[in-house]
């Protein structure tokens, strides 16, 4: 059964510092991760996709890689801003299935 | 951008009454899914909803829930007779190819 590990669970960075939040899987036959940005109360945002044979995707100042045989994920955020603070969540489709599974999320506060 | 839309945004309902959550995913995506976040927990996947019947369910998903796409914009999610334990985030998302968009999700609250 899949699971998904996301540490840490809460981060506090002055605005304009670098970050990576990580994520990791137990079975490594994915299909695809996929990164999401949750604000409080409301839906998940789609962030950045990456396929099972990719090793990293990059949109603006967001970067994910992806080490499929070590059951890792990466979401490098540069020069963070105050808007970028909301719940960050890693999910993966498992080959042969529809389903995503989620980790719990990083929860980000970016301090102006 | 394309979305997928949910309403309503916040349902309040009592304990044993039934409830339809309603969706419209995005147009030419094909596959359809339900899934819920009870508060302070993860997303869990419920049910996935391919060429008008259920690809794929969760153990969480019993002869409580069901799913119908009634036309052809429309997917809702049906709990027959609501918990305490009902009470949660639901989210719609549909699937192309650019990953999973979800809804901003409907608020149920069983009291």
């Amino acid at each position: 059964k899949q699971e998904v590990t996301q540490i840490p669970a809460a981060l506090s960075v002055p605005e304009g510092e670098n970050l990576v939040l990580n994520c990791s899987f137990t079975d490594s036959a994915i299909y695809n991760l996929q990164w999401f940005r949750q604000d409080p109360g409301k839906g998940l945002t789609s962030l950045l996709l990456i396929q099972s044979s990719q090793r990293e995707q990059t949109s603006g100042r967001l970067n994910a890689s992806l080490d499929k045989s070590s059951g890792r994920s990466t979401l490098y955020i540069a020069a963070s801003q105050p808007g970028d603070s909301a719940t960050y969540l890693c999910a993966v489709r498992q080959g042969g299935s529809e389903k995503l599974v989620f980790g719990k999320g990083t929860k980000l506060t970016v301090n102006p | 951008e394309p979305e997928v839309t949910q309403t309503p945004s916040h349902q309040v309902t009592q304990m044993g009454q039934e409830v339809i959550l309603r969706c419209v995913p995005i147009s030419n995506h094909l596959y359809f899914y339900w899934y819920r976040q009870i508060l302070g927990q993860k997303v869990e996947f419920l049910v996935s909803f391919y060429n008008n019947e259920i690809s794929e369910k969760s153990e969480i998903f019993d002869d409580q829930f069901s799913v119908e796409r009634p036309d052809g914009s429309n997917f809702t999610l049906k709990i027959r007779s609501t918990k305490l334990e009902d009470s949660a985030m639901y989210f719609c998302a549909s699937n192309g190819n650019y990953g999973y968009t979800f809804g901003s999700g409907t608020r149920l609250t069983v009291v």
